[in-house]
């Protein structure tokens, strides 16, 4: 079944960093770069950035660029994404997507079904 | 960075109507790189529409995609009952520099 699991809720105080992993299985993990979301309650998407599991190369949104970090293992088909210095606007539900190029197009068909983080002091 | 902006804000209409969605763009965007989901309430996105105005597999033919350049149309001919959610228009751009609009919520009138 092809599918991404992400890791459950997390509650972190202002100031720590919390690590989201995402799981893929169902296809080839190394073939599809994967991509972050964000969505703080009731607000709309953010795109944090991507990671090619293949070469670990990564791209950041500007706004995130010093403070996350996207790494992956190969070996369990998993993508993480850390974020430090965390702050009371963090509090989202963070997403993983596959992004997905195929005949020239591009678009993410693949969704977690998000990981809660509540920063709270 | 590219700015996608949605209109309406909120649509409130009844099961069997039809729903314009429009999402504007501040720059011209590749229509190959136009995106449309659907979300849920506590249900992560859905990939509705790619490359401007292919459906992803299935997705019933009443969602219809279109435009070019900097504005793009999601149209729902006749909406059902499971339809009444938000919408969100996305772009892919160099760099890569990847942005969403801020949503279109379907309610029932």
């Amino acid at each position: 079944q092809v599918q991404l699991v992400q890791s459950g809720a997390e509650v972190k105080k202002p100031g720590a960093s919390v690590k989201v992993s995402c799981k893929a299985s169902g296809y080839t993990f190394t073939g599809y770069y994967m991509h972050w979301v964000r969505q703080a309650p009731g607000q709309g998407l953010e795109w944090m950035g991507r990671i090619n599991p293949n070469s670990g190369g990564t791209n950041y949104a500007q706004k995130f660029q010093g403070r996350v970090t996207m790494t992956r293992d190969t070996s369990i088909s998993t993508a993480y994404m850390e974020l430090s210095r965390l702050r009371s606007d963090d509090t989202a539900v963070y997403y993983c997507a596959r992004g997905t190029t195929e005949l020239g197009y591009w678009y993410f068909d693949l969704w977690g079904r998000g990981t809660l983080v509540t920063v709270s002091s | 960075e590219i700015v996608l902006t949605q209109s309406p804000g909120t649509l409130s209409l009844s099961p069997g109507e039809r729903a314009t969605l429009s999402c504007r763009a501040s720059q011209s965007v590749s229509s190959s790189y136009l995106a449309w989901y659907q979300q849920k309430p506590g249900q992560a996105p859905r990939l509705l529409i790619y490359g401007a105005s292919s459906r992803a597999t299935g997705i019933p033919d009443r969602f219809s995609g279109s435009g070019s350049g900097t504005d793009f149309t999601l149209t729902i001919s006749r909406l059902e009952p499971e339809d009444f959610a938000v919408y969100y228009c996305q772009q892919y751009g160099s760099s890569p520099q990847i942005t969403f609009g801020g949503g279109t919520k379907v309610e029932i009138k």
